[in-house]
């Protein structure tokens, strides 16, 4: 069965530095999430990301925050100058169309450490 | 807005006993689906069964069924003969109309106990 891929599985950093997430969506998908799940809390959305632009995006993603899909088939969640807060579980999820009733399927995480 | 309310921290079963794991959820669009996340102490995300608003009937997924109670605004996920594999946090998530992000609950830990 397809899946989403992400990588690294995990990634520690230091504060200040910029950090790149990868992720290879389900081929034939064609909307794209990042969210991300502090230790303990919810999972919550950061962006979405449809026709090579994004769609919508959460508070928490601010300036420091950006996505690419640099070719076919990579779309990746950079994090300019890292602080400790942004310590986190991050996933990549990707849906066959932007509707009510398709579910959005989940890579496995990269679980970032910022020291 | 959509909000999703979990109460249930965490919940015990007995292996091969079913257990209801509880979700209301609120929302003003009339189109929306409702989602269930298993999340073993892996950390991944598993999607396990999706009820739309306009369903006549409650979703089955082999063992997982979803009590669909419009009215009452509720999608509690039932899990019937629980296996010890079944421990693990479980997420209830919806989506109104359109292409909007997933709203997640708190979600619930279960523990299936031998």
């Amino acid at each position: 069965e397809p899946e989403v891929t992400q990588t690294p599985s995990h990634q520690v950093t230091q504060m200040g530095q910029e950090v790149i997430l990868r992720c290879v969506p389900i081929s034939n998908h064609l909307y794209f999430y990042w969210y991300r799940q502090i230790l303990g809390q919810k999972v919550e959305f950061l962006v979405s990301f449809y026709n090579n632009e994004i769609s919508e995006k959460s508070e928490i993603f601010d300036d420091q925050f950006s996505v690419e899909r640099p070719d076919g088939s990579n779309f990746t969640l950079k994090i300019r100058s890292t602080k400790l807060e942004d310590s986190a579980m991050y996933f990549c999820a990707s849906s066959s169309e932007g509707v009510s009733n398709q579910p959005q399927h989940f890579g496995d995480g990269t679980r970032l450490s910022i020291l | 807005a959509q909000k999703i309310t979990q109460t249930q921290p965490g919940m015990f079963v007995q292996e091969k006993e079913a257990v209801t794991l509880d979700c209301t959820y609120d929302t003003s669009d009339p189109s929306y689906g409702l989602f269930w996340y298993k999340q073993p102490s892996s950390g991944e995300m598993i999607f396990l069964i999706y009820q739309g608003s306009y369903d006549q009937q409650n979703a089955t997924e082999g063992r997982y069924s979803l009590n669909f109670q419009k009215a009452r605004k509720s999608a509690n996920l039932v899990i019937s003969a629980s296996q010890l594999g079944d421990s693990a946090m479980y997420f209830c998530a919806m989506r109104a109309s359109g292409n909007t992000p997933l709203v997640f609950g708190k979600g619930t830990r279960l523990s299936v106990i031998a």
